[in-house]
């Protein structure tokens, strides 16, 4: 089972609408990771947080997504207006502030865009 | 260019048999290695690290790190059914806060 919980695990949306996705990180884990994870297996990072702040962030990320990891409630990733091509698997990840720490996935929000 | 290279993309082992994959990266920058397991309709989950030049076992698991090559690689010995899964090469850098880069996956299949 993992430590890091992702909800909903589908989440099913049409073209133009809103899609949010929450994660709530391992306990301790100060780093948040958000990827996507497209139907050919690959990966794209998305946005990372330290504690509340954002660190990193593509631009895809910065135009059409907004992200947050506020205290004490879980993070949220939210597409502000969803397209074909955001259909994938959407992955959190936490880590400890270390440089050899795992990084701990969850099981995914899975987005269809219709 | 993906800057972590996977190969095979796919695998077949009989079970009991042992599978072996690859991994190269092509920057220097990376200096920590982890392999990860994904199976259909979960998250990647962390089978091992590995950061310093040499073998590394974790049960029927070994993985071997060459830094002066950047390569990498897995062998999984007595193989289950269980392992049946895709196994990704991932590494980052020495910064906490940088995220992983994956390489394309290795479908592992295990036959009776």
């Amino acid at each position: 089972n993992s430590k890091v919980i992702q909800t909903p695990r589908y989440l099913v949306k049409g073209q133009g609408q809103k899609a949010k996705m929450r994660c709530i990180p391992e306990k301790g884990h100060p780093v948040v990771f958000w990827y996507q994870q497209n139907k050919n297996n690959e990966f794209k990072f998305l946005i990372n947080f330290q504690n509340q702040e954002v660190l990193q962030q593509i631009d895809m990320t910065e135009k059409r997504f907004s992200a947050e990891c506020p205290s004490n409630s879980p993070c949220s990733l939210e597409i502000q207006s969803s397209e074909a091509g955001d259909s994938a698997l959407y992955l959190c990840a936490s880590r400890l502030g270390k440089t050899n720490s795992d990084y701990t996935f969850g099981s995914g929000t899975r987005l269809l865009v219709i | 260019q993906q800057k972590v290279q996977q190969s095979p993309e796919s695998l077949s082992v009989p079970e009991g048999g042992m599978a072996s994959l690859n991994c190269t990266s092509s920057d220097r920058n990376f200096q920590y290695f982890w392999w990860y397991r994904q199976h259909s309709g979960e998250g990647p989950k962390a089978l091992m690290s590995i950061f310093s030049d040499g073998d590394k076992k974790e049960g029927r698991f070994t993985a071997h790190l060459n830094k002066a090559s950047l390569h990498v690689s897995l062998h999984i010995r007595d193989s289950q059914p269980s392992d049946s899964a895709l196994y990704f090469c991932a590494a980052s850098e020495c910064n906490y806060a940088q995220g992983l880069t994956f390489g394309l996956g290795t479908r592992v299949s295990v036959f009776p």
